[in-house]
């Protein structure tokens, strides 16, 4: 099944502690992004990617790193540094950035504790 | 101003009934534009793009007018599970797609 993956589904956290959040897709598509939804709020964004060894940062980048060594993935670390990191954490894909629709994984909800 | 702005509803509307709702966006050059649906604690998926010609898919009809940025989309004949969060989706630039926060509708028996 082609998709995209995200895991895992709900993650704890501790003040002070770096998380990862994994995503990976088969669609080969080219253009992966971060995006980060709070109750009753759009979805923001925090990183993006158009190919493989190249991101940018989005509107909310602060306090948070990406790294895109493989077409396939686009994992998103959740520093320390992200004071109100408590979010619903949504990857998703394009074939052709912004021109496209986006494809969403199921989403990470990530609890600071 | 916001890049995309809904208006958050709820529309509350008994099954049967027409809803219809708008998003206004902000970048007159954007040229791709989307409705979403989300449904409580899940991701958004696409539900259509549209169209400067407007386009229908079974019981949704989506408008798009760009004189006035702004897009719409229209539920007719409406059933239960019609109840989600419908997103506005705007493209800023190549990259970038801007989501509105969302309409919430809700549909009643």
């Amino acid at each position: 099944d082609g998709g995209i993956t995200q895991s895992p589904k709900y993650l704890f956290r501790k003040e002070g502690q770096n998380v990862t959040l994994s995503c990976e897709q088969n669609l080969n598509h080219d253009a992966m992004y971060w995006y980060r939804q709070d109750p009753g709020q759009g979805l923001r964004l925090i990183y993006y990617s158009q190919i493989v060894n190249d991101f940018q940062k989005g509107d909310i980048a602060e306090g948070y790193s990406v790294s895109r060594e493989k077409k396939e993935s686009f994992p998103l670390t959740v520093t320390s540094a992200q004071k109100n990191p408590t979010a619903f954490y949504l990857c998703a894909s394009s074939p052709a950035g912004g021109y496209t629709e986006a494809f969403f994984g199921q989403g990470t909800r990530l609890t600071v504790v | 101003r916001k890049e995309v702005e809904q208006d958050p509803g709820p529309f509350n509307v008994p099954e049967g009934a027409t809803v219809a709702f708008n998003c206004t966006y902000s970048n007159s050059a954007s040229q791709s534009f989307f409705w979403y649906r989300q449904d409580c604690r899940k991701e958004p998926k696409l539900l259509m793009s549209v169209y400067s010609s407007g386009n229908e898919d079974g019981r949704f009809t989506a408008q798009l007018n760009r004189a006035s940025q702004y897009i719409s989309l229209l539920i007719r004949d409406s059933k239960l599970s019609d109840s989600a969060t419908y997103l506005c989706v705007v493209n800023q630039r190549d990259y970038k797609l801007s989501f509105g926060a969302g309409t919430t509708v809700t549909v009643r028996a």
